[in-house]
């Protein structure tokens, strides 16, 4: 079974600065998929990146960028350049048959 | 392209009586699954079809289930409604499945069991 651990219930940063967001997951399998998902006070839930376990490069999209430690099990979000449009819930995931969610850290902005 | 949408937005049901919450997926995309999202459980996995089959099931009682119609569309109900149901439920669609690719989120229904 797959289990995925969010340490930070909540986190803050500051407008432009940088935050690093928390997961660490298990899973008995070899292949699986990551992601980083962030729900908004609309809830709609949004991709923010992804990360196949078998690539080693760390995933990247604009601002946002993950430190995926295999062997340690660990996929932190790094958030640069911090906007007020990130505040948000954001989700940690593991998919193999079905996805796993970790808890959430709500990230607040301060301008 | 319109994305994933669910109907309806809001419910409101008494304990025992059951309902029937609808997802329309994005064109094209032929996996539904469903989660339901609660304060105290979070985000939990309830199941996922694709071409009209039940392809993985979360851990919840069988008063939950769901079912895909041809044109991909989703319905879930859950019968015989407990207090504990209130959640917001989402579904979310993505082409092939959730474990490859990006499952994009409808905006999901708010069940308030009374």
């Amino acid at each position: 079974a797959q289990t995925v651990t969010q340490s930070q219930p909540e986190m803050s940063v500051q407008e432009a600065e940088t935050v690093t967001l928390s997961c660490t997951y298990d899973t008995s399998e070899s292949d699986y998929y990551l992601f980083w998902y962030k729900q908004p006070p609309s809830r709609q839930m949004i991709l923010v990146i992804r990360q196949e376990a078998y690539k080693q490069q760390n995933a990247t999209e604009n601002r946002f960028s993950v430190n995926f430690q295999k062997a340690a099990k660990s996929f932190s979000l790094k958030i640069s350049d911090s906007q007020l449009g990130d505040a948000a819930m954001y989700f940690c995931a593991s998919a193999n048959n079905d996805m796993r969610f970790g808890a959430g850290t709500r990230l607040t902005v301060k301008p | 392209k319109a994305g994933v949408t669910q109907t309806p937005r809001y419910l409101i049901k008494t304990r025992g009586q059951q309902v029937t919450l609808s997802c329309s997926p994005i064109s094209g995309h032929r996996s539904v699954s469903w989660y339901q999202q609660t304060p105290g459980q979070g985000l939990q996995f309830l199941f996922e079809y694709f071409s009209e089959t039940q392809r993985n099931k979360g851990n919840f009682p069988g008063r939950f289930s769901g079912r895909q119609f041809s044109n991909s569309r989703s319905e879930m109900n859950v019968s015989t409604l407990e207090l504990g149901d209130s959640a917001l439920y989402l579904c979310a669609s993505s082409r092939q499945g959730t474990t490859y690719n990006e499952q994009f989120f409808g905006p999901g229904t708010r069940l308030t069991v009374l």
